[in-house]
């Protein structure tokens, strides 16, 4: 695997369930961060985490809780969702918190019924 | 309140003309600007940059221009090639509050190339 990978890459979730999406980072980057793309909205930055420690939180309701168990790997925990939370999730990194240049990847398409 | 606007939603271009995608802001703060393309199932990939010192950079088919007086910047491709159909993410960096680099994106601008 090279760069970037989330899963799933598509998740249907009812309000009352519980989820988790991955996000690996196979580019030797310390910064990871948490996108939220809505429909016809620009992508929104949900959090930041520089070698394991969250450094930003973009006041996100409760129900998304981030983890980051090293620095490759990066998960958002899923639990009494919204209707409107669907949205595309991308995960990204980047060498380290100073950097501008984040790689994405291919996002995790979220529907909340 | 978007501090980074792109206000055409779409483009159309013949193969071969020059693209010219567009790009607003209005935070005088940002130090840097990219520009992302993105193709439908995939991520957004890096495409070009500029620092806010410099007024263009140039990677082959693709230069940025930016205005800091008008708090605008550009995006040119020439040629343009039917790969070069996506969508373009402009995004402006400033330093947060918490000490790293934050990028703000605009909503994109879908480019599509007529062979």
């Amino acid at each position: 695997e090279t760069g970037v990978t989330q899963t799933p890459r598509h998740l249907v979730m009812g309000m009352t369930n519980k989820k988790s999406l991955k996000c690996e980072q196979h580019l030797g980057h310390n910064a990871m961060y948490w996108y939220k793309q809505s429909a016809k909205k620009p992508l929104e930055l949900m959090f930041v985490y520089s070698l394991e420690e969250r450094v930003e939180n973009n006041s996100v309701p409760s129900r998304f809780s981030p983890e980051c168990p090293n620095s490759s790997h990066l998960f958002l925990h899923l639990h009494t969702l919204q209707p409107e939370d669907s949205a595309l999730y991308l995960c990204a990194s980047s060498p380290g918190v100073s950097y501008n240049e984040q790689f994405f990847g291919p996002g995790t398409r979220l529907t909340v019924l | 309140d978007q501090q980074v606007k792109q206000n055409s939603p779409s483009l159309s271009v013949q193969e071969g003309r020059i693209s010219i995608l567009n790009c607003d802001y209005t935070n005088s703060m940002f130090d840097y600007f990219l520009w992302y393309k993105k193709y439908p199932a995939e991520g957004p990939t890096f495409l070009i940059s500029i620092s806010s010192i410099k007024d263009k950079n140039e990677d082959g088919r693709f230069t940025v221009f930016l205005n800091k007086s008008a708090k605008h910047l550009s995006l040119h491709i020439v040629p343009s090639q039917p790969g070069d159909s996506a969508v373009y993410f402009c995004a402006a960096s400033v330093i947060s509050n918490f000490g790293n680099e934050k990028l703000t994106f605009g909503t994109g601008t879908r480019l599509t190339i007529i062979p």
